[in-house]
C-alpha cells in the first residue's frame, strides 16, 4: 500500500535556486493538498486541488506554483527559494474535502535554503 | 477569527499510565473535528474524526471526546506504551469549502 508518496525526502537549495517537489498518490483520490509545517507551528495550507485540471490557492501560496495535470499527481513548484521557505512540506490526498474523510498524509520533503 | 489551540505544548509520562491532551476551537460553522498522531519524521496518520453529533470516538486505546457546545475536544490515551510518543494534532474543518483548521499540536514523550 504506497498511499501517497513524496520525493525527494530532503533537499538543500541556495538562495535563487527553483525545484520540484513531487507527490503521487495511488488512492484515486479526487482531492490533494500541499502544506508546510514550520516548527512549533500547525499545519499552513499553500495550495489544493479538487480534481484534475483544477487549482486553487491556500492560506500561504505565495512564491509557489503548482499543476494537477493527472489524478496521481500533484507537484509543487518553488521558484526563486528564499530562506523564509525552509520547512517541511507534506502532501495530502482525501476523498472528499471537509467531508468525514481522512487526509491521507506522505512522509514529507525537508527542504532547506541557504 | 477560525482559531484551534492545543494543550499543554509537551507532556512527558510513565510507560503504562494514561493521560489526556486538550483541544479547544472556534472554528464556524463547525463541520467535524480530526485528531492525527505524527510520528518524528512522519506525516500525520488520522485517528478519529468526529462530527457535531458525536461526543465520544474511539480506536484503540485512543478516545476522542468532543462538546460541540463547549468547542472543546480531548483525546484520551489509555495505558499508554513506548510507541505512543508522537505529536497528537487537533483539526477543525469548517463547511467553508475545503478549509481545515490545525493545532499546534501536544508533543507526547512516554518513558519507560
Amino acid at each position: 500500500n504506497a498511499g501517497v508518496t513524496q520525493t525527494p525526502k530532503f533537499r538543500i537549495l541556495k538562495i535563487g535556486q527553483s525545484m520540484t517537489l513531487q507527490c503521487t498518490q495511488d488512492m484515486n483520490h479526487n482531492y490533494m493538498y500541499w502544506y508546510r509545517q514550520d516548527p512549533g507551528m500547525g499545519l499552513k495550507l499553500i495550495y489544493y486541488s479538487v480534481g484534475a485540471g483544477i487549482t486553487d490557492k491556500g492560506e500561504v501560496p505565495n512564491g509557489y506554483n503548482v499543476s494537477r495535470s493527472t489524478t496521481e499527481d500533484f507537484p509543487l513548484r518553488l521558484e526563486l527559494a528564499a530562506p523564509s521557505q525552509t520547512s517541511v512540506y507534506f502532501c495530502a490526498s482525501s476523498e472528499g474535502g471537509v467531508s468525514n474523510q481522512p487526509q491521507h498524509f506522505g512522509d514529507g520533503t525537508r527542504l532547506s535554503i541557504l | 477569527k477560525n482559531q484551534v489551540e492545543q494543550s499543554p505544548q509537551s507532556l512527558i509520562i510513565l510507560e503504562g499510565k494514561n493521560c489526556t491532551l486538550q483541544c479547544n476551537y472556534t472554528v464556524s460553522p463547525f463541520s467535524n473535528l480530526r485528531w492525527y498522531k505524527q510520528d518524528t519524521g512522519r506525516g500525520p496518520v488520522s485517528l478519529t474524526i468526529m462530527t457535531f453529533s458525536e461526543n465520544t470516538k474511539s480506536n484503540g486505546r485512543y478516545t476522542a471526546t468532543l462538546d460541540a457546545d463547549t468547542k472543546q475536544s480531548s483525546l484520551h490515551i489509555t495505558a499508554s506504551q513506548l510507541s505512543d510518543s508522537a505529536s497528537y494534532i487537533c483539526v477543525v474543518s469548517a463547511n467553508n469549502f475545503n478549509k481545515f483548521y490545525f493545532g499546534s499540536g501536544t508533543k507526547l514523550n512516554v518513558k519507560p
